[in-house]
């Protein structure tokens, strides 16, 4: 079985710094994905980041880049450049690739608030 | 371009009544999923189909039961509703035929409170 853990529950940061957001998981499997989901006050789920375990090179969309280590079990994002919208829970999440089958296994979240 | 539906936004039931929560996509998609997601505990799989036909227990899947309708709604029952089952409820689906590892695209969650 997978697990995910999210160690830092709450974090928060002035506008316009940078923040990493820590996710660590255990997996005996090799070819898998990583994902960082973040879920505003509205409860939307939007996904941020995809990562997939076979590539060495760390996603990046916009603002928002991901240090995997995939040694260490590490799927970290990073937020550069923090704005207002950014305030949100943040999952890290887990998927197996299995035919048919790619349920995701989800951390506890952080929920991150961005000071004006 | 609607994505992931779900019905109802908001319910109040009374313990040991009964209700289905509706999900239908319009992506094409052959896989689709219901969790829960309860404060401090992410969200949980309660079941899930991997294709039009098919449904499989997730982590907690006692007190459900579901229904892969077609390819396009996946319904999620609560038989005898209970306190414990208070949550939000989330609705997902991924998978276009025969591309992997794609993300889960969400519903907006239904709000169930069982008193």
């Amino acid at each position: 079985a997978q697990t995910v853990t999210q160690s830092q529950p709450e974090m928060s940061v002035q506008e316009a710094e940078t923040v990493t957001l820590s996710c660590t998981y255990d997996t005996s499997e090799n070819n898998y994905y990583l994902f960082w989901y973040k879920q505003p006050p509205s409860r939307q789920m939007i996904l941020v980041i995809r990562q997939e375990a076979y590539k060495q090179q760390n996603a990046t969309e916009n603002r928002f880049s991901v240090n995997f280590q995939k040694a260490a079990k590490s799927f970290s994002l990073k937020i550069s450049e923090s704005q207002l919208g950014d305030t949100a829970m943040y999952f890290c999440a887990f998927m197996v690739t299995n035919f048919g089958n790619e349920k995701l296994t989800f951390g506890t979240g952080t929920r991150l608030t961005i000071i004006p | 371009n609607a994505g992931v539906t779900q019905t109802p936004k908001f319910q109040v039931l009374k313990t040991g009544q009964s209700m289905t929560l509706q999900c239908a996509q319009d992506m094409n998609h052959n896989s689709m999923y219901w969790y829960r997601q309860d404060p401090g505990m992410g969200l949980r799989l309660i079941y899930y189909s991997a294709s039009e036909g098919t449904t499989d227990k997730g982590e907690v899947p006692n007190g459900y039961n579901v229904s892969r309708l077609n390819k396009r709604e996946f319904s999620l029952r609560l038989e005898s509703a209970a306190p414990s089952q208070t949550s939000v409820y989330f609705c997902a689906s991924n998978r276009p035929p025969n591309r992997g590892g794609q993300p889960q695209h969400f519903g907006d969650g239904t709000r169930l409170s069982i008193l």
